[in-house]
């Protein structure tokens, strides 16, 4: 089953922060993000696995909550070059990787 | 480091018509996915290999699509016949086995008339 993630979509003015969920209904062992700028392949970000960890770089970074079978991506500060649509990937067992609904960030200057 | 290999990256196809996708995925990797993502939407997973075997492919419309990887490396998925709701952008994927970062390739865009 799909990852279900919130917002869908969200506008920010540059210098701004966001925060990008991801939830579950099944238990999960890694969950993984991607951004997709249009018209190109999605790009890895991170990956996280199981035992609630935290991880980032530059000024992006995510949180894993197995317990709550959730994960949400921060962003802070956010830049133009952060415009595109935000997937979670979850890894479940065999390491199936199945990806969210996306959340589409918009920054404007 | 060669990226993942896709071709072609476009096609048109009327429906009821045949169709074939081909992957070369990086070198080493043992993990090799595909998945069909139509506009707006996330990337679909339609199968996953491990090697040469099939570790998931329970989202594959079986009666119409069918892939193969052969010698656990190169990799083809074929849409016979397409439909019109087949529209959409193809995407093979590649990692090491276990969760760690799996590369995209640019993917072939499948339009359906």
């Amino acid at each position: 089953q799909q990852p279900v993630q919130s917002p869908q979509a969200v506008i920010l003015r540059e210098g701004e922060d966001a925060v990008i969920n991801c939830s579950s209904s099944k238990a999960l062992y890694s969950v993984h993000w991607y951004r997709q700028k249009h018209g190109e392949a999605p790009i890895f970000l991170m990956i996280l696995l199981k035992g609630g960890e935290q991880k980032g770089h530059d000024k992006i970074s995510a949180s894993f909550n197995e317990k709550k079978q959730q994960s949400s991506l921060y962003l802070t500060a956010s830049q133009l070059s952060y415009s595109g649509t935000y997937f979670c990937g979850t890894g479940v067992g065999n390491e199936k990787l199945t990806f969210g609904t996306g959340t589409r960030l918009t920054i404007i200057p | 480091e060669a990226g993942v290999a896709q071709s072609p990256r476009y096609k048109i196809i009327e429906k009821r018509q045949s169709v074939a996708f081909w992957c070369n995925p990086i070198s080493g990797h043992a993990t090799l996915y595909w998945y069909q993502q139509i506009l707006g939407q996330g990337p679909k997973l339609l199968i996953q290999f491990q090697n040469n075997g099939v570790v998931d492919d329970s989202q594959l419309p079986k009666d119409r699509f069918s892939a193969e990887r052969l010698k656990g490396v190169d990799s083809t998925l074929k849409i016979q016949p397409a439909k019109l709701e087949d529209s959409a952008v193809y995407l093979c994927a590649s990692s090491l086995q276990g969760p760690v970062e799996a590369f995209f390739g640019q993917g072939t865009r499948l339009t359906v008339v």
